[in-house]
């Protein structure tokens, strides 16, 4: 059984640009969510793709979005990046949407 | 909205001693999930117990188990015979099946003495 993945484990951009996460679900997963962990605090929920379908927000602006393949990898797209989005960004799958999920390894993203 | 709190930001722990850690929850609901994660510092988060609310029974796997007590919607987590590998950060966790989203606590940070 392969677990979820995460790609990259870091990475450092530029305030103002835009960067792309990926995340590969645990085998036989097809729900993703995402989580952005600031330093020192619990994650907070982004957004959460069923079957190529959002499926639930958080509490994020338009400029942080999403996308599901049919393989149900995912990717986050954050667009004009702000210091404050410098955080650990968790991705973690279920399976229809259930409640216990499991987690990548995280990345780890800093702008400067 | 639903809310998860742990008030101890730190615990400390001697080597194969037993801690507690404490976690309440808000939530209107009746029917939902409720778990531990630790987070070493290698930061991927690790599912450790699991409760689902319409079981009475407390969860236990190995060493960990819990007492979670509904109508005081409190869910803590007990370390018996901590080991130096425990030490990590510990979030508390609430979600809903197919509810989209978990809600996490503040975390608590867990060093184990030897």
């Amino acid at each position: 059984e392969t677990g979820v993945t995460q790609s990259p484990t870091h990475l450092i951009k530029t305030r103002g640009q835009q960067v792309t996460l990926r995340c590969s679900s645990q085998s036989g997963h097809n729900t993703v969510s995402w989580y952005q962990q600031a330093l020192g605090q619990g994650p907070q929920f982004i957004f959460q793709y069923y079957r190529e379908e959002e499926n639930g927000r958080g509490n994020f602006p338009p400029r942080f979005s999403g996308l599901q393949f049919p393989n149900y990898s995912s990717e986050l797209n954050v667009n004009a990046l702000e210091l404050d989005d410098s955080a650990l960004y968790l991705c973690a799958s279920s399976l229809d949407g259930r409640a216990e999920a499991f987690f990548g390894q995280g990345t780890r993203l800093t702008v400067v | 909205a639903q809310t998860v709190t742990q008030s101890q930001p730190e615990m400390s722990v001697q080597e194969a001693e037993t801690v507690t850690l404490s976690c309440t929850y808000d939530t209107s609901e009746s029917d939902y999930y409720l778990f531990w994660y630790k987070q070493p510092p290698s930061r991927q988060m690790i599912l450790v117990i699991r409760q689902e609310a319409y079981k009475q029974q407390n969860a236990t796997e190995n060493r960990f188990s819990v007492n979670f007590q509904k109508a005081a919607k409190s869910f803590s987590l007990k370390i018996s015979d901590s080991q130096l590998g425990d030490a990590a950060m510990y979030f508390c966790a609430y979600g809903m099946e197919y509810g989209n989203k978990l809600v996490f606590g503040a975390g608590t940070i867990l060093r184990v003495k030897s």
